[in-house]
């Protein structure tokens, strides 16, 4: 299966800022099809992004995704204060689907 | 849009068979592949399996031996039975619809504790 790695494991910025959180694969990722996800606790995740840089339905366009292969990376143009929270990336280009561990964007 | 509601025991007996229904509302079940999905409690998130309208099935191999999933169409629910549970086995367990592979409809999530 692909072992999907994220970094860093927590980033902590101020309201404002560029959010770059990474999402590496063990093995290409084919079709680019990883999403990622927000999830804050005691919620549901909520899919951002799909196929690497779609955005999803409702999603503010602060958010983008790009990358292709084993590299992709979520980016948060400028952190509102929803924006804390935990993301995770996905890939469903192989079976079985698989996660990331999580990066947790804090505030400083 | 479609929403979905899990529903089931919040606490079950190691060595036990886990039981989940997840209802479906505002589209018919047969538009979507439906999954489960779980996150132990402070840890990240393991895709179980999905059902299809049709009874089709597909499993994450790491847990395929203990896991059956079936669809009601009568009722617009699917369920999960998770068997031989362990303590590893507590987490909240979400029911996801999607068309594509990624998963963009969530329900709220359950609960589900192992312990005697």
């Amino acid at each position: 299966e692909i072992v999907l790695t994220q970094s860093p494991g927590t980033l902590s910025l101020s309201p404002g800022e560029r959010a770059t959180l990474s999402c590496r694969a063990s093995q290409t990722v084919s079709g680019r099809y990883l999403a990622w996800f927000q999830q804050k606790p005691g919620q549901a995740p909520r899919l951002l992004i799909y196929d690497a840089s779609n955005r999803a339905s409702g999603i503010p366009d602060r958010f983008s995704g790009s990358g292709s292969g084993t590299d992709f990376i979520l980016t948060i143009s400028r952190l509102e204060p929803e924006d804390f929270a935990m993301y995770y990336c996905q890939q469903y280009g192989s079976s079985p689907q698989t996660f990331g561990q999580g990066t947790k964007v804090e505030i400083k | 849009q479609v929403q979905q509601q899990e529903s089931g025991p919040g606490l079950v007996k190691p060595s036990e068979t886990l039981s989940l229904t997840c209802t479906v509302s505002g589209d018919s079940i047969s538009s979507y592949y439906w999954s489960w999905i779980r996150q132990p409690p402070g840890k990240g998130l393991e895709w179980i399996g999905y059902v299809y309208y049709s009874g089709s099935t597909k499993f994450n191999p790491s847990l395929k031996s203990r896991v059956s999933m079936s669809v009601d169409r009568s009722k617009n629910q699917f369920s999960l039975k998770l068997n031989s549970l362990t303590a590893a086995d507590t987490a909240v367990y979400y029911c996801a619809g999607h068309r594509g592979g990624f998963f963009d409809n969530w329900g709220q999530g359950i609960l589900v504790t192992v312990s005697s």
